[in-house]
């Protein structure tokens, strides 16, 4: 049982150019979720999605896009690079409703230069 | 968004000695809160998590505490090992079924002396 598993696990990009980050979890989870972690500011939320072919914005979702085809996976696509993207990135699932816990992956290393 | 801050960024024990790290948040309106451990290099791991119908929550060497009242929230860590060295995050959820949009603290790192 793998959980919550990304793919890159470091990446470094040139200003400009674009990348797919790809997140699969195993445990039948609803709901899915991409943060970044800068030094800190602790985790901000991307977007997030509720199921199957929904998505939703986070508190910082610009320069983003995400896509949720199938329910194991949950993909976040930058389109145009920018050193501001340069952080370390989480995905996470959790089921659906109240009151439960997220489990993490173990994080994509992202440089911009 | 939320703020969700904690009183301390770093904190030192000693190896055996009980650890406590404290963690405000501003929405009165959020009804559940967990703690996260971070290891370097690692994903956030969960703790212990509470809902807001409880004051108290015991697991295995660790307990929350929440007081609604100042909206303040505590890790107590019991006999601190050199393993619990890490960054705790709290996290406050409002269920608004949108989905379960946490609001992370800054962290706290813990570094435990042996």
């Amino acid at each position: 049982n793998a959980g919550v598993t990304q793919t890159p696990k470091f990446r470094v990009l040139k200003t400009g150019q674009s990348m797919t980050l790809l997140c699969a979890q195993d445990m039948n989870h609803e709901y899915m979720y991409w943060y970044r972690q800068d030094p800190g500011m602790g985790l901000r939320l991307i977007h997030y999605s509720v199921g199957e072919g929904t998505t939703a914005k986070g508190e910082v979702p610009d320069g983003y896009n995400v896509s949720r085809l199938k329910k194991q996976n949950f993909l976040l696509g930058l389109e145009s690079a920018a050193p501001s993207q340069t952080s370390v990135y989480f995905c996470a699932s959790s089921y659906a409703g109240a009151n439960t816990e997220a489990f993490f992956g173990q994080g994509t290393r992202l440089t911009v230069v | 968004g939320e703020s969700v801050g904690l009183h301390l960024p770093t904190l030192s024990v000693q190896e055996g000695d009980n650890s406590i790290i404290n963690c405000a948040y501003s929405n009165s309106a959020s009804d559940y809160f967990i703690w996260y451990k971070q290891e370097s290099g690692k994903g956030p791991q969960f703790i212990i998590d509470i809902r807001s119908n409880m004051d108290k929550r015991q697991g295995q060497r660790v307990t929350v505490l929440l007081n609604k009242t100042v909206k303040h929230l505590s890790l107590q860590i019991a006999a601190t090992q050199p393993g619990d060295s890490a960054v705790y995050f709290c996290a406050e959820n409002e269920n608004l079924n949108t989905g379960n949009q946490f609001y992370f603290g800054t962290g706290t790192s813990l570094t435990v002396i042996p």
